[in-house]
């Protein structure tokens, strides 16, 4: 079956931009996650959600960042006035139930420039 | 959980060596530990989920071991090919949805 899907894959924006990334998960997969990963580092948490509840966004760096899952399906994580430091790659992923037992399925995520 | 580190940061072999690397974590709070392969422009791949002091796991050529009194987990690659370069990712669960990543070992199997 199908994956993760993410898009765009890439994105390059203009500090100063506002932009928007979607996420597909997996069909019936509850719980959906944002990552961000900057250069040289590991995916950091950044937000979570369980159906279209964003029960997480303890990670999202600044009020400049925004995730949405109104749906319960599709995830759409917004960047407003984006800045250098913005510049990564964003990884969304989903499980089937919430829990500790439930792996994330990973998209192949999208890698935002900001110039 | 924090401070998980992933040693080495990156290295090269040669088609046919075996290698391997080192995930450390804290040892508290410890519920299970994730190894994810992530080729470039693909999606990261979940390649076994831990959770018993002592787990051994093995999937073809590579396989992983688990010490979660000491905190750390070995990742083996026997017999490296091309097609295994990567960047190999752990990340340790404390039973919380919420994953905490290493930044990862970044492998170059040269033909």
């Amino acid at each position: 079956g199908a994956g993760v899907s993410q898009s765009p894959r890439y994105k390059v924006a203009k500090r100063g931009q506002d932009v928007a990334l979607r996420c597909d998960p997996i069909s019936g997969h509850v719980s959906l996650f944002w990552y961000q990963q900057a250069l040289g580092q590991g995916p950091e948490f950044l937000t979570y959600f369980q159906n279209e509840a964003q029960l997480d966004k303890s990670g999202l760096p600044s009020d400049r960042f925004f995730a949405e899952r109104p749906e319960g399906s599709v995830s759409t994580l917004k960047i407003q006035r984006t800045q250098q430091e913005d510049s990564a790659v964003y990884l969304c992923a989903s499980s089937l139930r919430r829990g500790p037992d439930n792996e994330q399925f990973f998209g192949p995520g999208t890698r935002l420039t900001v110039l | 959980i924090l401070n998980v580190e992933q040693s080495p940061q990156s290295l090269h072999v040669q088609e046919g060596d075996s290698t391997n690397f080192t995930c450390s974590f804290p040892s508290s709070n410890f519920y299970a530990l994730h190894w994810y392969r992530w080729e470039t422009a693909k999606s990261p791949e979940a390649l076994f989920v831990m959770t018993l002091n002592g787990d051994e796991k093995k999937k073809g050529r590579i396989s992983a071991t688990l010490n979660t009194k000491e905190g750390y987990s070995y990742l083996y690659i026997k017999g490296s090919q091309p097609e295994d370069s990567a960047t190999y990712l752990c990340a340790p669960d404390s039973g919380t949805y919420k994953y905490i990543f290493g930044t990862g070992t970044r492998l170059k199997v040269l033909a």
